[in-house]
């Protein structure tokens, strides 16, 4: 069985640019979230997707956006990027929307560099 | 508010020796889940184990073992017999039972380097 599949793996930016990443979750799982990685601040949530609605939100600023689609593959979009937003993001995916005992599952992240 | 800490940045053991990796939790929900998660240097989160609040029984699954401790809110994590294949950064994290959805609260993880 497939695991989650992130890609791009490895992807460099200027500032100002915007990015978009994807996220393919383990077949079946319709819940997918987002966090990111950064030596400073660790681990941080961004957000959660579950049948293409968000349902649940982190503390990042409007320009951290995502969506999720039919097939639950889900993308996340950064628009204006700065210095700071240069860390590793990791998506999750798991069966259900969220609680319950089903632990979610991580892909190998997409790392990203601004310069 | 959340909060996992893990107060060892980093520990370096010599192959077999056993050891102890802490966490430490802060929760006003009175049903969670606990996690322990192993990230290697390639960076994908590989899943360990999940504990309910309500299951105090400790767990061994082959040289890994787990001492959840509810009275001092603390959910320790032991490697037996090391291995260098155990070395990466290790991270605990909550997550409510009901409410938050499948959002983790993790700590700031625990650097393991088991040297020959």
């Amino acid at each position: 069985k497939a695991g989650v599949t992130q890609t791009p793996r490895y992807l460099i930016k200027t500032r100002g640019q915007q990015v978009t990443l994807s996220c393919s979750p383990i077949s079946g799982h319709r819940s997918v979230s987002w966090y990111q990685q950064t030596p400073g601040q660790g681990l941080q949530f961004l957000f959660e997707y579950f049948s293409e609605t968000q349902r649940n939100k982190g503390n990042f600023p409007g320009r951290f956006s995502g969506r999720q689609f039919s097939n639950s593959r889900s993308e996340m979009n950064v628009s204006t990027l700065e210095l700071g937003d240069s860390a590793l993001y990791l998506c999750a995916s798991s069966l259900g929307p969220g609680g319950g005992n089903q632990p979610q599952h991580f892909g190998d992240g997409t790392r990203l560099s601004i310069l | 508010a959340q909060k996992v800490t893990q107060a060892q940045t980093e520990i370096s053991v010599v192959e077999k020796e056993d050891v102890t990796l802490d966490c430490v939790y802060e929760t006003r929900d009175t049903t969670y889940y606990l996690f322990w998660y192993k990230q290697p240097p390639s960076g994908e989160l590989v899943f360990l184990i999940r504990r309910n609040s309500f299951d105090e029984q400790n767990e061994i699954s082959g040289r890994y073992s787990w001492n959840f401790q509810k009275s001092t809110s603390s959910f320790n994590f032991t490697i037996t017999a090391s291995q260098v294949v155990d070395s990466a950064v290790y991270f605990c994290a909550l997550r409510p039972v009901t409410g938050g959805g499948n959002k983790l609260t993790f700590g700031t993880g625990t650097q393991l380097k088991v040297e020959l």
